[in-house]
């Protein structure tokens, strides 16, 4: 079946970076665009990037992110990344990798478990 | 962009239908068939629904339905079981590129 485990998350002091993964299995990763979208502690859900089948073809971030995160993925390791910089209190959040269904990033039928990731000081 | 209006919490007797409105405008949800919807329950991952406005993904009960009129999506659960206790968030695509999300709606069985 279908699985994602993220990993990566914890606590990182305002303007430090981290670095998430996402193990993925049970199906073909490389025909799957992959989207990773964040829920803060209480809130609701928040698309924060996309990448294409091939990272290098396209991707795309929410404008709370751009030019902060970068996504990327390793076909060859059936994984997913999120390179995460520069990083704010509002950036605290659980971080969920989804697959997307529609050959882009808008529907999303598998997800994680999520990874926690707190920015403090 | 800003998050699509969904109602804090709806709720409802077993065996009745509810419906969870949300609302954007013409610039994502009014102007593409691209909303999905998501079933949360607490401390675990989202779960879809709803895609495409009234798609349901194969295993989804068919209790569950999805329409769309003008900028506002609405999701309506029939025969309502204590099992539909969750949030539910809506999501749809924007004319800026990107996917926004609704705030989210807890669905009470009473």
């Amino acid at each position: 079946q279908v699985q994602l485990v993220e990993s990566g998350g914890g606590l990182v002091k305002p303007g430090g970076s981290l670095r998430l993964s996402c193990a993925a299995s049970g199906f073909t990763f490389s025909d799957y665009c992959m989207s990773w979208i964040r829920q803060a502690p209480g809130k609701g859900l928040e698309w924060v990037s996309y990448t294409a089948t091939r990272s290098s073809s396209f991707t795309n971030y929410a404008d709370s992110v751009k030019g902060r995160f970068t996504i990327s993925r390793d076909n060859a390791k059936n994984s997913l990344y999120l390179q995460m910089n520069s990083l704010r209190a509002e950036d605290t959040a659980v971080y969920y990798c989804a697959r997307d269904r529609s050959g882009w990033f808008l529907v999303h039928d598998s997800w994680g478990q999520g990874t926690l990731v707190a920015v403090s000081s | 962009q800003s998050a699509l209006t969904q109602p804090a919490s709806v709720s409802g007797s077993p065996g009745q239908s509810i419906t969870i409105s949300c609302t954007g405008t013409s610039s994502d949800v009014g102007g593409y068939n691209y909303v999905s919807w998501y079933q949360q329950h607490p401390g675990k991952a989202p779960r879809l629904m709803i895609y495409d406005v009234s798609n349901r993904p194969s295993g989804v009960s068919n209790r569950f339905s999805g329409s769309k009129s003008g900028n506002t999506a609405s999701l309506t659960i029939s025969g309502l079981q204590a099992e539909d206790e969750a949030h539910y968030y809506c999501s749809s695509y924007t004319t800026s590129n990107t996917l926004v999300f609704g705030g989210g709606t807890k669905v009470a069985v009473l």
